[in-house]
């Protein structure tokens, strides 16, 4: 089957480590798309990637680090500098970076800071 | 700059019966698209509707249909039919047709169906 997958569904950090979250899409998409999204608000974006080897901050990059060297894979570090960091974390991926084309989502990984 | 307004408090319904989500948004951009999630308590993002700014009619999807009056930016979703499945969190986005932009959220609304 098609889709997005991301793991882990759940992750605990203690304060003053990094963590990766992993995003992996089989649709064969260019565009992919991390989000944040606090208890009773909408998304945030993190950061976003029109193509292999390239990608752009969003409205909230301070603490976090992506990469995309695979066209599948578009993971996200949580670094020690982000000064709260739990929260449910969003990948999503889209076909082109158009605005007409609709981003799909995974289902999510939820970060608690102990 | 581009803004997504979703106000209305926690909605309910009687399962079979209609009801309609309240979605304005502003852009200065005549082109963008507008799109419909919902969010169960599992967390997902389901992708549900998506309405074009050129299109010429309402866009309709099964039991979801969105109410797009363009000279008042709203896009209203209309669920048809409610059912017990539909009790989620709904949220309304839009992205303008800027070579970077992105696709902004509104603050969601929480639909709850009574048996």
């Amino acid at each position: 089957d098609g889709g997005i997958t991301q793991s882990p569904k759940y992750l605990f950090r203690k304060e003053g480590q990094n963590v990766t979250l992993s995003c992996e899409q089989n649709l064969n998409h260019d565009a992919m798309y991390w989000y944040r999204q606090d208890p009773g608000q909408g998304l945030r974006l993190i950061y976003y990637s029109q193509i292999v080897n390239d990608f752009q901050k969003g409205d909230i990059a301070e603490g976090y680090s992506v990469s995309r060297e695979k066209k599948e894979s578009f993971p996200l570090t949580v670094t020690s500098a982000q000064k709260n960091p739990t929260a449910f974390y969003l990948c999503a991926s889209s076909r082109t970076s158009s605005s007409t084309d609709t981003q799909y989502f995974g289902p999510g990984t939820r970060l608690t800071v102990l | 700059a581009q803004k997504i307004t979703q106000t209305q408090p926690g909605m309910f319904v009687q399962e079979k019966e209609a009801v309609t989500l309240d979605c304005t948004y502003d852009t200065s951009d005549p082109s963008y698209g507008l799109f419909w999630y919902k969010q169960p308590s599992s967390g997902e993002m389901i992708f549900l509707i998506y309405q074009g700014s050129y299109d010429q009619q309402n866009a309709t999807e099964g039991r979801y249909s969105l109410n797009f009056q363009k000279a008042r930016k709203s896009a209203n979703l209309v669920i048809s039919a409610s059912q017990l499945g539909d009790s989620a969190m709904y949220f309304c986005a839009m992205r303008d047709g800027g070579a970077n932009s992105k696709l902004t959220f509104g603050k969601g609304i929480t639909l709850s169906v009574r048996p």
